[in-house]
C-alpha cells in the first residue's frame, strides 16, 4: 500500500529566506507525485506535478521539487519566500489500483513567513 | 477557469439530523471523489466514482454517509445521522479521467460543524 510522509508539520521561515519542505513516499509500483497548496478556508490547488521525464518540477509562484527515486523522495523547495506563501502544503501520491488511480495526501506541512 | 462548484459552504447542524453536501465537478471530467478534512490532517477519501459507479468506496462508514452520482455529472453526499465526530470539511474534487497520475481539481469545500 503507499504512503506518504511529511515529518515537518509546521516550518516557520523569514520572509526573502529559502525554504524546503520534505515528503517522502513509499510504493510498490510507479508512482506520480503532487504537491498541493491549501489557503486557510479554500480547496487545494495544484503546484506541480511529477509524472515522469526531468527529475525537477517548476510549478506555480516560483516553487520547484525534485523527484529522488533512491531515496523515495519528493521535496518541495522554493528560494525566497513571500508572505503570501504563508499556507498549508501536501504531498501526494497516485497510484494505479485496478483501472483507476488511488491517491493518498500526507498530513501536511504549514509554512509560516515570518515579516 | 472552470471550478468545482460546491454547497453549501458552511452548515451547522444537531446531532441526529441529516445533512447533505451537493458538487459540480468540472464539465466533461469523468472521476469524481468526495474527501473529508478533519483540521490539522490531510484530506482523506470517502467515495470515488467513475461516470456513474463507484470505484472506490471503502473507507465511506456505509452505515451513516451515502454518496450517489445518478448521471454521472453532479453528485450529492449524506450524512444521516450526523454525530459529533463528522466535523470536518468536506472536499468535492474532479479529474478529467480515472488512471494514475490525473490532476485532481478541488473545490472551496463544505465545512460541516455538528453540535
Amino acid at each position: 500500500a503507499q504512503s506518504v510522509t511529511q515529518l515537518d508539520s509546521q516550518v516557520p521561515v523569514f520572509e526573502e529566506a529559502p525554504v524546503e519542505l520534505r515528503c517522502n513516499y513509499s510504493s510498490s509500483v510507479s508512482v506520480y507525485l503532487f504537491w498541493y497548496v491549501q489557503y486557510p478556508n479554500q480547496g487545494l490547488q495544484l503546484l506541480l506535478k511529477y509524472l515522469s521525464g526531468s527529475t525537477l518540477v517548476k510549478g506555480i509562484n516560483g516553487f520547484e521539487a525534485e523527484f529522488n527515486k533512491s531515496q523515495t523522495s519528493f521535496h518541495l523547495r522554493k528560494p525566497s519566500v513571500h508572505i503570501s506563501d504563508t499556507a498549508e502544503y501536501f504531498c501526494a501520491v497516485s497510484e494505479g489500483a485496478g483501472g483507476y488511480q488511488k491517491v493518498t495526501f500526507g498530513t501536511g506541512t504549514k509554512l509560516q513567513v515570518i515579516p | 477557469e472552470a471550478e468545482v462548484a460546491q454547497s453549501p459552504r458552511y452548515k451547522i447542524t444537531e446531532k441526529s439530523q441529516a445533512v447533505a453536501f451537493w458538487c459540480d465537478p468540472i464539465s466533461g471530467h469523468a472521476t469524481l471523489y468526495w474527501y473529508r478534512q478533519i483540521l490539522g490532517q490531510g484530506p482523506e477519501l470517502l467515495v470515488q466514482f467513475q461516470d456513474e459507479s463507484v470505484v472506490d468506496d471503502s473507507q465511506l462508514p456505509k452505515d451513516r454517509f451515502s454518496a450517489e452520482r445518478l448521471k454521472g455529472v453532479d453528485s450529492t453526499l449524506k450524512i444521516q445521522p450526523a454525530e459529533l465526530g463528522d466535523s470536518a470539511m468536506y472536499l468535492c474534487a474532479s479529474s478529467l479521467r480515472t488512471t494514475e497520475g490525473n490532476t485532481i481539481y478541488f473545490g472551496e469545500g463544505s465545512w460541516l460543524t455538528v453540535v
